[in-house]
This record gives structure tokens, C-alpha cells and sequence, in this order.
């Protein structure tokens, strides 16, 4: 069974400071991998889909790497505004095309 | 354009009454439906995805049905309502190769 970890599950941070978010799932078998964020009583939006034979994924102030032998996902956001404040949430699809969820991180940037 | 659209937004229903909860998704043809259901506090969890119409797969044996009778329409159902089935449900898509997006889900609160 894939188990997917979010550390940490709430980060606060200035505003402009980096932000580092990670991922790590137990089973290196993956299809892929999406990160998607969410706001409160919203549903999930997709920021990044990285596929197993990808090591990186940019996307604007948005990176995403993976190790997928370490199994490990990293999600940088340049610059932090107030608007990136949500939970970001990862996600490993197994290659029976399920998706496994992390916990994800509550990401609060202060003004 | 490829919308999903979900109805009710939110939803209000005393224990042991039915429920019917709607996703109807716009563009691709036979595109892979899921059902997921996230309570407070807690992770997603799926519960149903079909990869046609017709072809239902459960992953949580509950009191709640899934349906698709239309090639773009999933439908949620249970027959009885429980406490527990309180929670934001989330229908999702995949899209390209196998990138899943959220429609923007139903509130269900079971009173």
C-alpha cells in the first residue's frame, strides 16, 4: 500500500520568504506525480503534474522536483505573497491509476 | 472547455433520509470519473471511480452507491444517510495522461 507523508503539516512564513514544501511516499512505483492546492471549502486545484521519468516540473514562481528512487517530492514557491496562503496537497498515481493523497501542509504568508 | 460541475454546492439532510449527489463533467469522451469524499480534519479518501459508463469500482464498502449512466454524468447515492457520511465530497477527472482535476465540490452535513 502507497503511504504518502506531507512535512510539515502547517508552515508559517513572511511574505517574500521561499517556501519549501515536501513530499515522500513509500512505494517508488509511481506513474506520476501532481501537486494541487486548496483553499478553504474549495475544491483541489492542480498546480504541477511531474511524470516518473521527469525530474522537475516549473511552473512560474512554482518548481517541483522528484527523486522518485528516494522517494521524495519537493515543492519551491519563489517570493511567497499573501494569495499562496492554502493547503498544498500531493499526490503519487499508482500504475493501477489511483491516486494516493498526502495530508498536505497549511501554508499560512503573513503580510 | 472542460468543466465539472457538481450540485448541490451544499446539502443540509437528517440521518437515515437519501441522498443524490450530481457531477457532470464537459469535453473529453469516456473520461476516468472518481468520487472522493474529505471529512474534517482528515485526508481524501476515495470512494468510487469509473473508467465508462456502466463500470463502477468501490473502494470503501459503505452505505454509498455510486452511478454512471450517462458517459459525462456520475452520480453519488445512498440510500440512508449515517452521521459519518458528514464531509466535502469531490468529483475529479483525468485529463491528458492521467492528470486528475476537482470539480468544486458538495458541503454534506448530516444532522
Amino acid at each position: 500500500k502507497q503511504e504518502v507523508t506531507q512535512i510539515p503539516a502547517a508552515l508559517s512564513v513572511p511574505e517574500g520568504e521561499n517556501l519549501v514544501l515536501n513530499c515522500s511516499f513509500t512505494d517508488s512505483a509511481i506513474y506520476n506525480l501532481q501537486w494541487f492546492r486548496q483553499d478553504p471549502g474549495k475544491g483541489l486545484t492542480s498546480l504541477l503534474l511531474i511524470q516518473s521519468s521527469q525530474r522537475e516540473q516549473t511552473s512560474g514562481r512554482l518548481n517541483a522536483s522528484l527523486d522518485k528512487s528516494s522517494g521524495r517530492s519537493t515543492l519551491y514557491i519563489a517570493a511567497s505573497q499573501p494569495g499562496d496562503s492554502a493547503t498544498y496537497l500531493c499526490a503519487v498515481r499508482r500504475y493501477d491509476y489511483k491516486l494516493s493523497f498526502g495530508a498536505g501542509t497549511t501554508v499560512t504568508v503573513r503580510a | 472547455s472542460q468543466t465539472i460541475h457538481q450540485w448541490p454546492a451544499t446539502l443540509v439532510q437528517p440521518v437515515g433520509s437519501p441522498l443524490s449527489l450530481e457531477c457532470t463533467v464537459e469535453g473529453t469522451s469516456n473520461p476516468n470519473l472518481y468520487w472522493y469524499r474529505q471529512a474534517a480534519g482528515r485526508g481524501l479518501q476515495l470512494l468510487f471511480y469509473s473508467v465508462g459508463i456502466g463500470q463502477i469500482s468501490s473502494e470503501v464498502p459503505q452505505n454509498l452507491s455510486a452511478s454512471r449512466p450517462q458517459d459525462r454524468q456520475f452520480i453519488l447515492s445512498s440510500k440512508k444517510l449515517l452521521l459519518s457520511d458528514s464531509g466535502f465530497y469531490l468529483c475529479a477527472q483525468d485529463r491528458g495522461d492521467y492528470e486528475q482535476y476537482f470539480g468544486p465540490g458538495t458541503r454534506l452535513t448530516v444532522t
